[in-house]
């Protein structure tokens, strides 16, 4: 079964310091979504993706945040500078189009940030 | 995009059906209900979705009110491995997004 992967895992990087996440979503899928889970709560949308095009990035902090999907297939997600406020579980996902809301997206395993 | 109030917690003895409730009364015609669930550390799992009519697949059952207003997971047979949070998302054909709430807490046990 096809998955969207994700790295690193698990990173703890501290305060002030830059920290990148990598997502690679299932071949072929048009669409990727960058969420942010804080322990306890359900996922927030960050930015979503269609090809290499950001459609939405309205909750996106851009004073700390960047996403790019240069050439419309992986894609990176940046903090610098990270705050303690940053530490989450940063899932990524994909689906195969915007607009075809008859498909589910599929999620990677996600990447756990600490900041200390 | 319509909200979902779900039940905070739920228990369900195992091989039990488990039947989560959702309400989303300010659905429009257009609009999907998904279900997703999260396993403890991992990524959403996607579960089944539905419009009006009622579902089923290899996971769950979805049945959706004729008024569609509210709808119920269906997990048939509980087992341990589905202790999990269940999210149910009302899913906009015009925005595209899956909103998540804070779903339900289905623990499991023997």
């Amino acid at each position: 079964e096809a998955e969207v992967a994700q790295s690193p895992r698990y990173k703890i990087t501290e305060k002030s310091q830059a920290v990148a996440f990598w997502c690679d979503p299932i071949s072929g899928h048009a669409t990727l979504y960058w969420y942010r889970q804080i322990l306890g709560q359900g996922p927030e949308l960050l930015v979503q993706f269609q090809d290499e095009s950001v459609v939405d990035d309205s909750q996106l902090p851009k004073d700390r945040f960047s996403a790019e999907r240069l050439k419309g297939v992986d894609s990176t997600l940046k903090i610098q500078p990270a705050e303690l406020g940053d530490s989450a579980m940063y899932l990524c996902a994909s689906s195969p189009q915007t607009g075809i809301t008859n498909y589910g997206y599929t999620f990677g395993s996600g990447t756990r940030l600490t900041v200390v | 995009d319509a909200k979902t109030t779900q039940p905070p917690s739920m228990d369900c003895a195992e091989g039990r059906a488990a039947n989560l409730p959702c309400n989303h009364s300010t659905i429009s015609g257009n609009e999907y209900v998904y279900w997703y669930r999260q396993i403890h550390s991992q990524g959403p799992q996607y579960i089944i979705h539905g419009l009006k009519n009622n579902e089923t697949n290899e996971m769950a059952s979805l049945i959706i009110t004729e008024d569609r207003k509210s709808s119920t997971l269906i997990l048939p047979h509980a087992t341990l491995r589905d202790t999990a949070v269940y999210y149910c998302i009302v899913r906009s054909s015009h925005t595209d997004k899956l909103i998540f709430g804070t779903g339900t807490r289905l623990q499991v046990f023997p």
